[in-house]
């Protein structure tokens, strides 16, 4: 069975702090895709980044980065120097790979996180 | 890049009354669109998967006869809540999906308040 387990319901954090966000996943699939959204108190879901299980590599952009760890399965989501504006619910999913169509995602449960000034 | 708008926003209905969410996919075609819901301060659930041209695959526990989905063209599935209680309320969120790269699209959501 396909499951994402994000342990840390909520999280709060003062600015300027850096904050990692946890995710752990379960899959039979050799292939697979990872995601990071953040969604606001709007509700609409912004996508942040996918990766495909076969790049391990870890990614960096401005100051969110990912570290992709097939051997702990997990992928977790780092915010540097975080700001006030970075107060969301943030969801790490799961996707499969049937013809290339990942497929419904599989969602965890999200972090709450809170950001002050 | 690839837009899928929902319609509409935000809905308040009396109960017993049915209601139809729109997900239009943009600037692209979608083959396959999928219904999401959210309860607050829950995690995203699928409801069903929407192909065009054919019926939609629901999850289990989702009544297909109270949440009918259309998906009649490449660009528009609809989701219908009929008789619609309390308990439905809700946030829905569609995804539609680009073949090719395979790459996922949400819409901004629609928010369901039954009274």
């Amino acid at each position: 069975a396909q499951k994402v387990t994000q342990a840390q319901t909520e999280i709060s954090v003062v600015e300027k702090e850096d904050v990692t966000l946890d995710c752990v996943y379960e899959t039979r699939d050799t292939t697979y895709y990872l995601f990071w959204y953040k969604q606001p108190p709007s509700g609409e879901l912004v996508f942040l980044i996918r990766r495909n299980s076969f790049d391990e590599q870890n990614e960096i952009s401005g100051r969110y980065s990912w570290n992709f760890q097939k051997s702990t399965s997990s992928f977790n989501f780092t915010i540097t120097a975080s700001q006030v504006v970075d107060s969301a619910v943030y969801f790490c999913a799961l996707g499969g790979n049937y013809g290339g169509s990942q497929g419904n995602l599989i969602f965890g449960k999200g972090t709450k996180l809170s950001v002050k000034p | 890049g690839a837009v899928v708008s929902q319609h509409p926003s935000r809905v308040i209905c009396k109960s017993g009354t049915s209601v139809k969410i729109e997900c239009r996919s943009l600037d692209f075609q979608a083959t396959t669109m999928f219904w999401y819901r959210q309860f607050p301060k829950q995690s995203l659930m699928l409801m069903a998967t929407s192909n065009e041209g054919s019926k939609a695959t629901y999850e289990q526990g989702v009544e297909k006869d109270k949440f009918l989905i259309n998906h009649a063209s490449l660009t528009l599935s609809t989701l219908t809540v009929t008789s619609a209680h309390p308990e439905d309320s809700s946030f829905y969120i569609c995804s539609a999906e680009l073949a090719g790269p395979y790459e996922q699209y949400f819409g901004p959501g629609t928010r369901l308040t039954v009274t």
